[in-house]
This record gives structure tokens, sequence and C-alpha cells, in this order.
């Protein structure tokens, strides 16, 4: 159980577009999901808390606008990078939680912008 | 606020020998908990051991064990008979509670193990 997919697991796509990642939990309910982004060979990085039926929390230096989290249902939270540009290239991560002290993490999203 | 450090950018162990693995952390709250997870290459974040900060053993998970000192602000991960599968990244955190009752992980820079044959 606590199976944790992300769509999808690879995306390049030509600056100015704009890409939509999925974090899905499978066999649970979540009603709180947290974005990370990792560059290489570095740490991971909290980018915003997604919570089901409310506007994300982002973290200080995150641009809204630039990351839009959606949180539709308890098992489905979405993050949209608009108009990408190659410094967005980078390793998304998700992770779910289903009640406090514990997170699963999704595969990671290994976003190129050309 | 609340801040990890894993001082060791990069170990090598022998396989079979134990490695350990340092984390120190900062923080004012007096209820804490403490993770390790490791990241393959592939790049999932894997959970390997809790420690919460009223726990009053250490945490053990198979191979895997956390030497918890309070007082020193630290939680070291201890990996027994190193195997080659264990090269990986390693990354100690944190949990930051906030409101609404979920919490925030804060991590380390991470640890590189490598394990020789």
């Amino acid at each position: 159980g606590a199976v944790v997919s992300q769509h999808p697991s690879r995306v390049i796509c030509k600056s100015g577009t704009s890409v939509k990642i999925e974090c899905r939990s499978l066999d649970f309910q979540a009603t709180t999901m947290f974005w990370y982004r990792q560059f290489p060979k570095k740490s991971l990085m909290l980018m915003a808390t997604s919570n089901e039926g409310s506007k994300a929390t982002y973290e200080q230096g995150v641009e809204k606008d630039k990351f839009l989290i959606n949180h539709a249902s308890l098992t489905l939270s979405t993050l949209t990078v608009t108009s990408a540009h190659p410094e967005d290239s980078s390793f998304y991560i998700c992770s779910a939680s289903p009640r406090p002290l514990q997170q699963f993490f999704g595969p990671g999203t290994r976003l190129t912008v050309l | 606020a609340q801040k990890i450090t894993q001082t060791q950018p990069g170990m090598f162990v022998q396989e079979k020998e134990a490695v350990t693995l340092d984390c120190t952390y900062d923080t004012s709250d007096q209820s804490y908990g403490l993770f390790w997870y490791k990241q393959p290459s592939s790049g999932e974040m894997i959970f390997l051991i809790y420690q919460g900060s009223y726990d009053e053993q250490n945490a053990t998970e198979g191979r895997y064990s956390l030497n918890f000192q309070k007082a020193r602000k630290s939680a070291n991960l201890v990996i027994s008979a190193s195997q080659l599968g264990d090269s990986a990244m390693y990354f100690c955190a944190m949990r930051e509670l906030f409101s609404g009752g979920y919490n925030k992980l804060i991590f380390g820079a991470g640890t590189r193990l490598a394990v020789h044959p």
C-alpha cells in the first residue's frame, strides 16, 4: 500500500510552453500533498503545500504564477509549470500525506526545457 | 528556524562493513521527528527509518539503525553489513509542524554513499 504515482516520468518541452505534472495517491486519500524541486546533486527543496479544496501554500521565493498547483480531489494534485524556460529544468517530486507524520513520495518527473 | 546539517558529501565503505552517516539538526521545538531517506540513481525517495523526539529507544529497521543523541542534536544513520545495492544518496530530514497538523519536511544536503566490493 501507500503508492504515489507521477505522470509523466520524463518530459521535454520547448521554451515558452506549459507543462502539467500529475501526482496521484493510488491506494489512499491525501488531504495534503507536497511538491519538491531537486537540482542535480542537490537536496530537495519544498516548493509548495497543496491542500484539497483550497489554495496551495507556497514557500518563500517560489513564484505562484509560474508554478500553478491544483488539488482537485483527495487523490490528485497537479503542478503546471507555465511558460517554461531552461532554468525551470529540474527533477520535480511530489509526496502525499494521508495523516500527520507520514509522507509517501512519488517517483519524480524529470523536466527538460529546451 | 529549523535546520538539518549533513557534513559528509560523500562516503565509501567496503561491502559487508558498517557505515555511519552523520546528521545534526537545530530546532527550538520540543516535539519533532527525524527521518532518513535513500535516493538511488532512479530518483525515487525511499523511506528508511523514523525517530520521534520522545522515543526513548533508538529506532531500528533491519540493517538500519538511528543513533539518536538528543543532547547533541544528532541523528546518525548506521547501516550494518553494507551491500552493493546500498550505494545511493542518503538524506536526513526533519518534520516541521505547521497549521493544520500536517508536517513539512526539511531536508539536509545529502550524503552520497558508495559501497565497494
